[in-house]
């Protein structure tokens, strides 16, 4: 199947600093790519879309100004979380979606990226 | 999106074949159904995906019937590294649009 990266895999920082994480689709281009996060014990939630040359969709509840999305490219896809806090660690994954061959396309998550905000 | 409906939690023993159910009552006609393995502090991995009857690939096989209002996926000859957590998930496969995970099936393994 199609492989999505994530950068870094994990990052630790200091409360009230910015933290970027890059998500790629390594073999195959993406107009579009999803941002989840996931809590402890928890399932993930769809936190926005990502949408190459445009603007993102947040969900409701998803604040825009503290998490800076851009889709620069048809492989790459940004997350900057604003002046983190401690609430805001949490172990965020990305996906794209690639046409598997079928009618239909397959969505396949990156490794996800471990932020920890002290 | 239609919602999905999963076993919590289900037990297995090496060697044994496993079966997790799905219920999905509101599936569109559009709607694909995919499964996905989850492990501690990783991203979901594709398992398999469906729209009606078997699919079957070299890690899974995706039972649905006529109805389509619920799947079941088996896992043949289970091992210790399959304890994980499963999600059913429905969705029209349509670029734009992302899959919504529900609680998922943690899957324990024991030997």
């Amino acid at each position: 199947g199609a492989v999505v990266s994530q950068h870094p895999s994990r990052v630790i920082c200091k409360s009230g600093t910015s933290v970027k994480i890059e998500c790629r689709s390594l073999d195959f281009q993406a107009t579009t790519m999803f941002w989840y996060r996931q809590f402890p014990k928890q399932s993930l939630m769809l936190m926005a879309t990502s949408n190459e040359g445009s603007k993102a969709t947040y969900e409701q509840g998803v604040e825009k100004d503290k998490f800076l999305i851009n889709h620069a490219s048809l492989t790459l896809s940004t997350l900057t979380v604003t002046s983190a806090h401690p609430e805001d660690s949490s172990f965020y994954i990305c996906s794209a979606r690639d046409r598997n061959g079928d009618y239909t396309d397959t969505q396949y998550f990156g490794p996800g990226t471990r932020l920890t905000v002290l | 999106l239609a919602k999905t409906t999963q076993p919590i939690s289900m037990d297995s023993y090496e060697g044994q074949e496993v079966n997790i159910t799905c219920s999905h009552n509101n599936i569109a006609t559009n709607d694909y159904i995919t499964w996905y393995q989850q492990f501690p502090s990783q991203g979901p991995r594709f398992i398999i995906q469906g729209y009606k009857t078997k699919v079957t690939n070299e890690v899974a096989s995706l039972f649905i019937p006529a109805d389509r209002k619920s799947s079941t996926l088996s896992l043949p000859r289970v091992s210790l590294s399959d304890t994980a957590v499963y999600y059913c998930l429905v969705g029209d496969g349509q670029a734009g649009t992302a899959l919504i995970f529900g609680k998922g099936t943690t899957l324990s393994v024991s030997s």
